[in-house]
């Protein structure tokens, strides 16, 4: 079975730059999420998708940060412009659906994005 | 809101040694708990998980246990090997979520063990 797929690995900008991860999750999973990794940090829940349908975005800054799953399979998440706060590590991850007592979460490598 | 606090790192060890790493949560009701592990250059992967109280996760020799009581999901290993050397999550999944709070772990902020020969 294939694992959720990220690119790219890693990605050095400038701040002000635009920037854009992508991911495919595990085929068949409808649920789909975006965590932003900080050094030294946990994960923190930037959106989670259901299909093609948004269930939460409270995390995300929308003023810069934007995410897209338009066929309810892979995702594109979108920085413009960026800060040099924005470095951390993305993770994409997918379940089977939304209720995680019983499923399980599959995450995958994640983007590195460094903003000098 | 939930919260989960872990025990500050890093953690050094010598092989063979006992392993516990700490966590604790805040929460309303009965959420799950979880512990993921994150090996270099890989993505977080679920270690073990506990859905009640007094129920005992276990997987790869390592165990964790729900404690109600003291709010607490404490990761242990009786002999750690090399091979264990990664960072370790604690987590929580919000109980009778419904709505939005379905599919939002929170996460600790991990715990770096080091395991020297």
């Amino acid at each position: 079975e294939a694992g959720v797929a990220q690119s790219p690995r890693y990605k050095i900008i400038e701040k002000r730059q635009s920037v854009a991860f992508w991911c495919n999750p595990i085929s068949g999973h409808a649920t789909l999420y975006w965590y932003q990794q900080i050094l030294g940090q946990g994960p923190k829940l930037l959106i989670q998708f259901q299909n093609n349908g948004v269930v939460d975005d409270s995390q995300l800054p929308k003023d810069r940060f934007s995410a897209e799953r338009l066929k309810g399979v892979d995702s594109t998440l979108k920085i413009q412009p960026a800060k040099l706060e924005d470095s951390a590590v993305y993770l994409c991850a997918s379940s089977q659906s939304l209720y995680l007592t019983n499923e399980k979460l599959f995450f995958g490598s994640g983007t590195q994005l460094s903003v000098l | 809101g939930n919260s989960v606090t872990q025990m500050e790192g890093p953690v050094t060890l010598s092989e063979e040694a006992f392993l516990t790493i700490n966590c604790t949560y805040t929460a309303t009701g009965y959420p799950s708990l979880f512990w993921y592990v994150q090996y270099p250059g890989e993505g977080l992967q679920l270690l073990l998980k506990a859905t009640k109280a007094d129920d005992k996760g276990s997987n790869k020799g390592f165990e964790a246990t729900y404690r109600k009581e003291t709010t607490s999901f404490h990761l242990e290993k009786g002999s750690v090997q090399v091979s264990d050397s990664a960072v370790y999550f604690c987590a929580l999944h919000p109980s009778n979520a419904g709505g939005t709070s379905y599919g939002k772990l929170t996460f600790g902020q991990g715990t770096i063990l080091t395991v020297h020969p």
